[in-house]
């Protein structure tokens, strides 16, 4: 099984900030890793596919970039509406998620 | 645009049978290079994919849940099912359908989910 981790695990940010998250995986996933935005009581939603190709109709202030075992997730300007929980997903082999790293207010 | 709906029971007893369907509307469930998934969330705590399956009907699951889980496709109702067996309490999460779209090889993703259905095992 790949093992996926996320840090921080929770964080506190103002709009405006950058916010940049991590997800680490156990061995190499080359570039084969997603990114997803969960709100309270909503399905998660597809943020970006393959490390770093944004999906159709998200926010460009959204970008990714990694590859083998190291990933990023920045956020460059934080919108009252991206406060939420974040999790990674690696494609390579059985699909596993990463934690979580939640965001909200300071 | 595509859309799942999950539908089924909200408790199950301990010891019996999970049975969830996954309803899609706004396309074919045969159409394209798409698996279908069934992913799982407890309260409060992240996400457990369960398994996938194709069209043609061939199926992966979740080494974890393996010996437990059948997925099944009924393209004529544009629908997919699961059944976990011998379910516990610790089975109790949202349980999400979701389409998984694959581009290449390693290149899958989660693009499109239902709204998630809650079931409880408890006697």
């Amino acid at each position: 099984d790949i093992q996926m981790t996320q840090s921080p695990s929770s964080l506190s940010a103002s709009v405006g900030d950058r916010v940049t998250i991590t997800c680490r995986a156990s061995q190499s996933i080359s570039s084969y890793l997603n990114w997803y935005q969960q709100k309270p009581g909503k399905a998660p939603k597809l943020l970006i596919y393959a490390a770093s190709s944004l999906q159709s109709g998200v926010p460009s202030r959204f970008s990714g970039s990694g590859s083998g075992t190291d990933f990023t997730l920045t956020i460059s300007s934080l919108q009252p509406e991206d406060f939420a929980t974040y999790y990674c997903q690696q494609s390579y082999s059985t699909p596993s998620f990463g934690p979580g790293t939640k965001v909200d207010i300071k | 645009q595509v859309q799942l709906q999950e539908s089924g029971p909200g408790l199950v007893k301990p010891s019996q049978t999970l049975s969830l369907t996954c309803t899609v509307s706004g396309g074919s469930i045969s159409s394209g290079s798409y698996y279908w998934s069934w992913i799982r969330q407890p309260a409060g705590k992240g996400l457990e994919w369960i398994g996938r399956i194709y069209t043609s009907g061939s199926t992966n699951y979740n080494p974890s849940l393996k010996s437990r889980v059948t997925i099944s496709v009924d393209t004529s109702k544009n629908q997919f099912s699961l059944k976990l067996s011998s379910v516990t309490a610790a089975d109790t999460a949202v349980y999400y359908c979701a389409r998984d779209r694959g581009l290449r090889f390693g290149v899958y993703y989660f693009d499109y989910w239902g709204q998630g259905t809650l079931v409880t095992v408890s006697s």
